[in-house]
């Protein structure tokens, strides 16, 4: 099981703000950096924040990242349709000497 | 540009062993990372472990130690994952991925592993 527990969805109308949260620990997001990863169905993940804030080439500027203590953060701002996927943040874990892996957030365009 | 192609579906019977193969290519191979993530249909990620395709040094989730191998072949600059002991809960879809080294920003097509009596 998961050490980092995500709400298992989040929804918004086309334009709106949504945001997921990613609690975790001293051992995990309090002492490292936080990474997200977006996934749609039947395809692999990909890398959509890394360093806790950073965009990889070609993400849009709408997806945006935080880290604040033991919690971080996805923001995705003005949602579009083609947003709806799985959101996974994950961090290494010192305690585990692994990385871990939150349980995923459904994101839903209504 | 950077590619990760991986070995093609396995149909597994319990407690026989399946190795999966990732092959990279359009990057130098030895400089990074490559690590293992699986996903249970309608489940998360889970992290399994990594290698480093210099030294052949591995780490592997607490949840697999003694069951998971990971090895490399510099020469055709692919990586193995091999797990053994196979039930059930192992048929997922397994990954692998470049690390860079804390975020893994390239990812392999996946590879379906069914474990089936």
């Amino acid at each position: 099981q998961s050490v980092l527990t995500q709400p298992p969805s989040a929804s918004g109308t086309p334009g709106q703000r949504v945001t997921i949260s990613c609690p975790g620990s001293s051992s995990n997001i309090g002492r490292n950096t936080v990474n997200w990863y977006q996934q749609f169905p039947g395809t692999a993940p990909k890398l959509l924040i890394y360093t806790n804030n950073e965009r990889p080439s070609g993400v849009p500027d709408r997806f945006s990242g935080s880290k604040s203590g033991t919690s971080a953060s996805l923001a995705i701002n003005g949602l579009q349709s083609e947003d709806e996927a799985d959101y996974y943040c994950a961090a290494w874990d010192d305690s585990l000497n692994g990385h871990v892996f939150g349980t995923g957030t459904k994101v839903t365009v209504l | 540009q950077v590619q990760l192609v991986q070995s093609g579906a396995e149909v597994k019977k319990p407690g026989a062993s399946v190795k999966v193969s990732c092959k990279a290519s359009g990057y130098t191979f030895i400089s990074y990372d490559i690590n293992w993530v699986r996903q249970a249909t309608g489940q998360g990620l889970e992290w399994m472990g990594w290698i480093n395709p210099n030294s052949g040094n591995t780490g592997y989730a607490q949840n697999f130690q003694g069951r998971v191998t990971m090895t490399k072949s510099s020469s055709i600059d692919t990586v193995y994952m091999e797990l053994s002991s196979l039930r059930s809960e192992d048929s997922a879809m397994y990954y692998c991925t470049r690390g860079r080294p804390a975020s893994f920003d390239h990812w392999g097509q996946g590879t379906l592993v069914t474990v089936s009596s």
